[in-house]
Protein backbone atom coordinates (compact mmCIF):
# COMPACT_ATOMS: atom_id res chain seq x y z
CA UNK A 1 0.00 0.00 0.00
CA UNK A 2 0.74 3.76 -0.48
CA UNK A 3 2.75 5.15 2.23
CA UNK A 4 4.07 8.45 3.20
CA UNK A 5 6.38 8.48 6.20
CA UNK A 6 7.68 11.72 7.32
CA UNK A 7 10.76 12.52 9.94
CA UNK A 8 9.48 14.06 13.11
CA UNK A 9 9.15 16.85 14.91
CA UNK A 10 11.62 19.86 15.10
CA UNK A 11 12.20 22.22 17.19
CA UNK A 12 14.41 25.15 16.07
CA UNK A 13 15.85 28.74 16.55
CA UNK A 14 15.21 31.69 14.27
CA UNK A 15 18.36 31.99 11.43
CA UNK A 16 18.85 28.12 11.55
CA UNK A 17 17.97 25.44 8.88
CA UNK A 18 15.74 22.36 8.89
CA UNK A 19 15.48 19.34 6.54
CA UNK A 20 12.21 17.31 6.46
CA UNK A 21 12.32 13.85 4.94
CA UNK A 22 9.39 12.21 3.18
CA UNK A 23 10.06 8.80 2.54
CA UNK A 24 7.82 7.04 -0.49
CA UNK A 25 6.95 3.45 -0.46
CA UNK A 26 4.15 1.03 -2.31
CA UNK A 27 4.56 2.90 -5.42
CA UNK A 28 7.46 3.62 -8.02
CA UNK A 29 8.39 6.90 -7.00
CA UNK A 30 9.37 8.30 -9.87
CA UNK A 31 5.38 7.94 -11.76
CA UNK A 32 4.38 10.58 -9.44
CA UNK A 33 5.30 14.67 -8.20
CA UNK A 34 5.37 15.38 -5.06
CA UNK A 35 3.69 18.06 -3.65
CA UNK A 36 4.45 20.06 -0.13
CA UNK A 37 2.00 22.07 1.80
CA UNK A 38 2.14 24.15 4.70
CA UNK A 39 -0.27 24.63 7.70
CA UNK A 40 -0.06 26.89 10.06
CA UNK A 41 -1.79 25.58 13.66
CA UNK A 42 -4.99 26.55 13.60
CA UNK A 43 -5.51 27.62 9.99
CA UNK A 44 -5.72 26.16 6.68
CA UNK A 45 -4.24 24.90 3.58
CA UNK A 46 -0.94 26.28 1.82
CA UNK A 47 0.69 24.94 -1.52
CA UNK A 48 3.99 25.16 -1.20
CA UNK A 49 4.98 23.60 -4.60
CA UNK A 50 6.12 20.59 -6.27
CA UNK A 51 8.68 18.59 -7.39
CA UNK A 52 9.18 16.25 -10.70
CA UNK A 53 10.44 12.90 -9.15
CA UNK A 54 11.45 11.95 -12.73
CA UNK A 55 13.38 15.12 -13.37
CA UNK A 56 14.17 16.74 -10.26
CA UNK A 57 12.41 20.16 -11.50
CA UNK A 58 11.05 21.83 -8.86
CA UNK A 59 8.28 24.50 -8.71
CA UNK A 60 7.78 27.02 -6.09
CA UNK A 61 4.56 29.11 -5.19
CA UNK A 62 5.00 32.69 -4.74
CA UNK A 63 6.26 33.18 -1.26
CA UNK A 64 7.80 30.34 -0.89
CA UNK A 65 10.87 31.07 -3.19
CA UNK A 66 14.16 31.76 -1.72
CA UNK A 67 14.20 29.88 1.90
CA UNK A 68 12.52 26.94 0.37
CA UNK A 69 14.17 23.84 -1.35
CA UNK A 70 12.52 20.95 -2.51
CA UNK A 71 14.84 17.96 -3.33
CA UNK A 72 15.13 13.99 -3.79
CA UNK A 73 17.36 11.06 -3.40
CA UNK A 74 15.43 8.59 -5.55
CA UNK A 75 17.76 5.71 -4.35
CA UNK A 76 15.47 5.45 -1.28
CA UNK A 77 12.25 7.01 -2.73
CA UNK A 78 13.04 10.19 -0.50
CA UNK A 79 11.72 14.11 -0.87
CA UNK A 80 13.57 16.67 0.93
CA UNK A 81 12.12 19.86 2.16
CA UNK A 82 14.64 22.03 3.42
CA UNK A 83 14.23 25.39 5.09
CA UNK A 84 16.87 28.00 5.62
CA UNK A 85 16.96 31.56 7.79
CA UNK A 86 13.82 29.83 9.83
CA UNK A 87 11.85 32.55 10.79
CA UNK A 88 9.09 32.40 13.92
CA UNK A 89 6.12 32.87 11.30
CA UNK A 90 7.47 29.47 9.45
CA UNK A 91 6.19 28.08 12.54
CA UNK A 92 3.71 25.32 10.93
CA UNK A 93 3.10 21.80 10.36
CA UNK A 94 4.89 20.56 6.81
CA UNK A 95 2.77 18.03 4.61
CA UNK A 96 3.97 15.93 1.68
CA UNK A 97 1.63 14.60 -0.52
CA UNK A 98 1.62 12.45 -3.98
CA UNK A 99 0.70 13.81 -7.08
CA UNK A 100 -2.68 12.13 -7.96
CA UNK A 101 -3.52 10.13 -11.05
CA UNK A 102 -4.43 13.80 -13.02
CA UNK A 103 -0.99 14.96 -12.30
CA UNK A 104 -2.20 17.90 -10.30
CA UNK A 105 -4.24 16.84 -6.74
CA UNK A 106 -2.79 14.90 -4.22
CA UNK A 107 -4.23 11.66 -3.53
CA UNK A 108 -1.77 10.02 -0.50
CA UNK A 109 -0.23 12.44 2.22
CA UNK A 110 2.68 11.98 5.09
CA UNK A 111 1.56 12.42 8.28
CA UNK A 112 2.69 16.00 8.42
CA UNK A 113 6.28 17.43 10.24
CA UNK A 114 5.84 19.91 12.89
CA UNK A 115 8.53 22.61 12.75
CA UNK A 116 8.71 25.54 15.57
CA UNK A 117 11.14 27.84 15.63
CA UNK A 118 10.95 29.40 18.58
CA UNK A 119 13.97 31.37 20.85
CA UNK B 1 -2.88 34.16 -7.65
CA UNK B 2 -6.57 32.65 -8.34
CA UNK B 3 -7.96 33.59 -4.97
CA UNK B 4 -10.62 30.67 -3.73
CA UNK B 5 -13.59 31.89 -0.93
CA UNK B 6 -15.54 29.55 -0.23
CA UNK B 7 -18.89 29.77 1.69
CA UNK B 8 -20.02 29.59 4.70
CA UNK B 9 -16.71 29.40 6.83
CA UNK B 10 -18.81 26.77 9.19
CA UNK B 11 -22.08 25.01 9.00
CA UNK B 12 -24.15 22.95 11.30
CA UNK B 13 -26.03 19.84 10.04
CA UNK B 14 -28.02 17.58 11.69
CA UNK B 15 -27.62 14.39 10.65
CA UNK B 16 -29.46 12.29 7.93
CA UNK B 17 -29.52 15.98 6.87
CA UNK B 18 -27.69 17.80 3.09
CA UNK B 19 -24.59 19.60 3.81
CA UNK B 20 -23.84 22.01 1.26
CA UNK B 21 -20.54 23.84 0.48
CA UNK B 22 -19.85 26.43 -2.03
CA UNK B 23 -16.51 27.96 -4.18
CA UNK B 24 -15.81 30.45 -5.82
CA UNK B 25 -12.71 31.37 -7.91
CA UNK B 26 -11.72 34.73 -8.86
CA UNK B 27 -11.15 33.48 -12.34
CA UNK B 28 -12.35 30.71 -14.46
CA UNK B 29 -10.71 26.98 -13.74
CA UNK B 30 -12.21 25.38 -16.75
CA UNK B 31 -9.79 24.62 -19.44
CA UNK B 32 -11.40 24.61 -22.49
CA UNK B 33 -9.50 22.69 -24.84
CA UNK B 34 -10.17 19.50 -22.92
CA UNK B 35 -13.37 21.03 -21.26
CA UNK B 36 -12.27 20.30 -17.43
CA UNK B 37 -12.71 22.32 -14.49
CA UNK B 38 -9.04 21.76 -12.33
CA UNK B 39 -10.90 22.05 -9.19
CA UNK B 40 -10.41 19.53 -6.09
CA UNK B 41 -12.08 18.87 -2.83
CA UNK B 42 -10.48 18.06 0.43
CA UNK B 43 -11.47 16.61 3.92
CA UNK B 44 -9.26 17.29 6.81
CA UNK B 45 -10.32 15.70 10.16
CA UNK B 46 -8.93 17.23 13.49
CA UNK B 47 -5.40 16.09 13.69
CA UNK B 48 -5.38 14.21 10.17
CA UNK B 49 -3.89 15.14 7.30
CA UNK B 50 -6.18 16.10 4.15
CA UNK B 51 -8.28 13.30 2.14
CA UNK B 52 -8.56 14.18 -1.62
CA UNK B 53 -12.50 13.57 -2.39
CA UNK B 54 -13.52 15.02 -5.68
CA UNK B 55 -10.98 16.05 -8.60
CA UNK B 56 -11.87 17.58 -11.80
CA UNK B 57 -14.64 19.36 -10.18
CA UNK B 58 -17.10 16.33 -10.19
CA UNK B 59 -14.99 13.22 -9.73
CA UNK B 60 -14.92 11.17 -7.18
CA UNK B 61 -11.77 9.97 -6.03
CA UNK B 62 -11.71 5.99 -5.08
CA UNK B 63 -13.03 4.78 -1.93
CA UNK B 64 -14.93 8.10 -1.49
CA UNK B 65 -18.36 7.81 -0.38
CA UNK B 66 -21.19 8.73 -2.76
CA UNK B 67 -23.07 10.92 -0.23
CA UNK B 68 -19.88 12.95 -1.49
CA UNK B 69 -20.86 14.68 -5.04
CA UNK B 70 -18.85 17.52 -6.68
CA UNK B 71 -20.50 20.56 -9.18
CA UNK B 72 -20.37 23.52 -11.20
CA UNK B 73 -18.27 24.96 -13.46
CA UNK B 74 -15.98 28.17 -14.47
CA UNK B 75 -16.09 29.66 -11.33
CA UNK B 76 -18.82 28.38 -8.99
CA UNK B 77 -18.44 24.74 -7.50
CA UNK B 78 -20.45 22.89 -4.90
CA UNK B 79 -19.53 19.97 -2.58
CA UNK B 80 -22.34 18.42 -1.43
CA UNK B 81 -22.51 15.59 1.57
CA UNK B 82 -26.13 14.17 0.86
CA UNK B 83 -26.54 12.75 3.72
CA UNK B 84 -24.48 14.06 6.90
CA UNK B 85 -22.81 11.12 8.93
CA UNK B 86 -21.39 11.30 12.17
CA UNK B 87 -17.88 10.39 10.77
CA UNK B 88 -18.22 13.57 8.09
CA UNK B 89 -17.29 16.21 11.01
CA UNK B 90 -14.30 17.77 9.39
CA UNK B 91 -13.12 20.54 7.33
CA UNK B 92 -13.54 20.65 3.65
CA UNK B 93 -11.24 22.80 1.42
CA UNK B 94 -11.33 23.67 -2.45
CA UNK B 95 -8.57 23.93 -4.43
CA UNK B 96 -7.41 25.23 -8.11
CA UNK B 97 -5.39 23.64 -10.44
CA UNK B 98 -5.33 25.73 -13.26
CA UNK B 99 -2.65 28.42 -12.66
CA UNK B 100 0.85 27.10 -11.31
CA UNK B 101 -0.17 28.18 -8.19
CA UNK B 102 -2.16 25.84 -6.94
CA UNK B 103 -4.32 27.62 -4.31
CA UNK B 104 -6.79 26.12 -1.59
CA UNK B 105 -10.00 28.04 -0.13
CA UNK B 106 -9.90 29.29 3.25
CA UNK B 107 -12.07 25.99 4.83
CA UNK B 108 -15.55 25.32 5.82
CA UNK B 109 -16.12 23.08 8.90
CA UNK B 110 -19.16 20.84 8.97
CA UNK B 111 -20.43 20.28 12.33
CA UNK B 112 -23.36 18.14 13.90
CA UNK B 113 -25.96 20.19 15.15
Amino acid sequence: QVQLVQSGSELKKPGASVKVSCKASGYSFSTHAMNWVRQVPGQGLEWMGWINTNTGNPTYARGFTGRFVFSLDTSVSTAYLQITSLKAEDTAVYYCARGGGDGYTSDYWGQGTLVTVSS
Amino acid sequence: DIVMTQSPDSLAVSLGERATINCKSSQSVLYTSNNQNYLGWYQQKPGQPPKLLIYWASTRESGVPDRFSGSGSVTDFTLTISSLQAEDVAVYYCQQYFSSTRTFGQGTRVEIK
